[in-house]
Parts: structure tokens; C-alpha cells; sequence
């Protein structure tokens, strides 16, 4: 039963490819995000959709298309993979949208990418 | 947007109490003060966040000062289980309203 859950775990690809990353929460959740997390360990949002609808969208590259079929689910797809991609990308969700309260965000165990 | 300081790590025994700072000095009156953990190959974990009391919880509890220009996270007794990255985070304000931007947060090792 967990709560916010990403496939795959690993993604191994070579430049050029185009992959999918699914991400699935049962809480209930309004809102879901995309963060990258670099070699350096940085975090950073990429992403966020609300019902359905984008709402956060942090000057990422056009290669990365997020795509939410309900609110339930927001996958990420990233055209043309360059090794500059290579993260660990984690989806999250919280209850409301950012600023509506501070709801937390529920964070899904990591799709360690890696573009050869 | 307010940034916070916080020391790249610190070290603990099991089972000792850790206080876990955290300089918030741009803080603005409404910004609440949110505190995420990441353990080992994890996404980062949701632990407290607070406005102006102390707040406890079964993971933690949060100290901030008086002036709001501070925090201290406090685990009362440190497991092994506590070792992680800790993030002290404020979120965004005006077009990037409540976004959580993670810092590099302090690493806390856990001694048995």
C-alpha cells in the first residue's frame, strides 16, 4: 500500500532515447510534482499539475513533457535523453496546491536515470 | 525568496539527543518553516513545520526562536535510522508562492 509509487526504479539508456517515467499516488491527493535530484544532490522542482492542470512549470527543458491522465497519476516523458539528464527523478504529491496551505509533500522512493 | 543556513553535518551517538540548527534571517512574518529528511536511496521524507510555537511530533519537535530568525530541529534520541540528510526549507513567496526549494541540507551521521 505505498503511498506515492514511480516506475522503474532504474532506467538505463543511451543518448537520444525517448523514455517514460510513471508515478502513481493513492492518497487522495490534489496535486502532484517532478523533482530532479543531480549528482550533487541538489533537488529541484520541475513540475507540478493540480487536478489535472499545470501549474508549476520550472523553465525545464521542452524534451521533458509531463502528463497527468488523472489526478492520480502524473507521468514524465523526456524526448531525445542527453547525459546531462542523468538524476534520480522523484515524484511527489501533497493535498492542496503550493501556497494554498502548507500540506506536505509525500515523495515517491526515486527513477535513478541513467543516459549512457 | 528567504533562504535558510544550515551546517553540511553533524554527528550524533544512538540514543543521545541531536539539535539540528537551522538560520532563517530573511524570514518573512508568514512563512512557515518546513523540515524534510532523505535517508539513504529515499525520497526525502516530510518531518515537521512550524510558524512561531515550538511544535512537537512523534518524529521530532521544531524550536524556533523568538524572533523567527532561527530554528532548531531536536530529535530527543537518535537512532541509527536517523542517519540523513536534513533540509530546513522556506517556501517561495509571490510567483513561486509555497514552492519547497531544498538547499543542501546538513548530513547527520549516527554513531552506534
Amino acid at each position: 500500500d505505498t503511498a506515492v509509487s514511480q516506475t522503474p526504479k532504474y532506467l538505463v539508456t543511451q543518448m537520444g532515447n525517448d523514455k517514460s517515467i510513471k508515478c502513481e499516488q493513492n492518497l487522495g491527493h490534489d496535486t502532484m510534482y517532478w523533482y530532479k535530484q543531480d549528482s550533487k544532490k541538489f533537488l529541484k522542482i520541475m513540475f507540478s499539475y493540480n487536478n489535472k492542470e499545470l501549474i508549476i512549470n520550472e523553465t525545464v527543458p521542452n524534451r521533458f513533457s509531463p502528463k497527468s491522465p488523472d489526478k492520480a497519476h502524473l507521468n514524465l516523458h523526456i524526448n531525445s535523453l542527453e547525459l546531462g539528464d542523468s538524476a534520480v527523478y522523484f515524484c511527489a504529491s501533497s493535498q492542496n496546491t503550493p501556497g494554498a496551505d502548507n500540506s506536505p509533500l509525500h515523495f515517491g522512493n526515486g527513477t535513478r536515470l541513467t543516459v549512457t | 525568496d528567504a533562504k535558510t543556513t544550515q551546517p553540511n553535518s553533524m554527528e550524533s551517538n544512538e540514543e543521545e539527543p541531536v539539535h539540528l540548527p537551522c538560520n532563517h534571517s530573511t524570514i518573512s512574518g508568514t512563512d512557515y518553516i518546513h523540515w524534510y529528511r532523505q535517508l539513504p536511496s529515499q525520497g526525502p521524507e516530510y518531518v515537521i513545520h512550524g510558524l512561531t510555537s515550538n511544535v512537537n511530533n512523534r518524529m521530532a519537535s521544531l524550536a524556533i526562536a523568538e524572533d523567527r530568525k532561527s530554528s532548531t530541529l531536536i530529535l530527543h534520541r537518535a537512532t541509527l535510522r536517523d542517519a540523513a540528510v536534513y533540509y530546513c526549507i522556506l517556501p517561495g513567496r509571490g510567483s513561486t508562492l509555497g514552492r519547497l526549494y531544498f538547499g543542501r541540507g546538513t548530513q547527520l551521521t549516527v554513531w552506534p
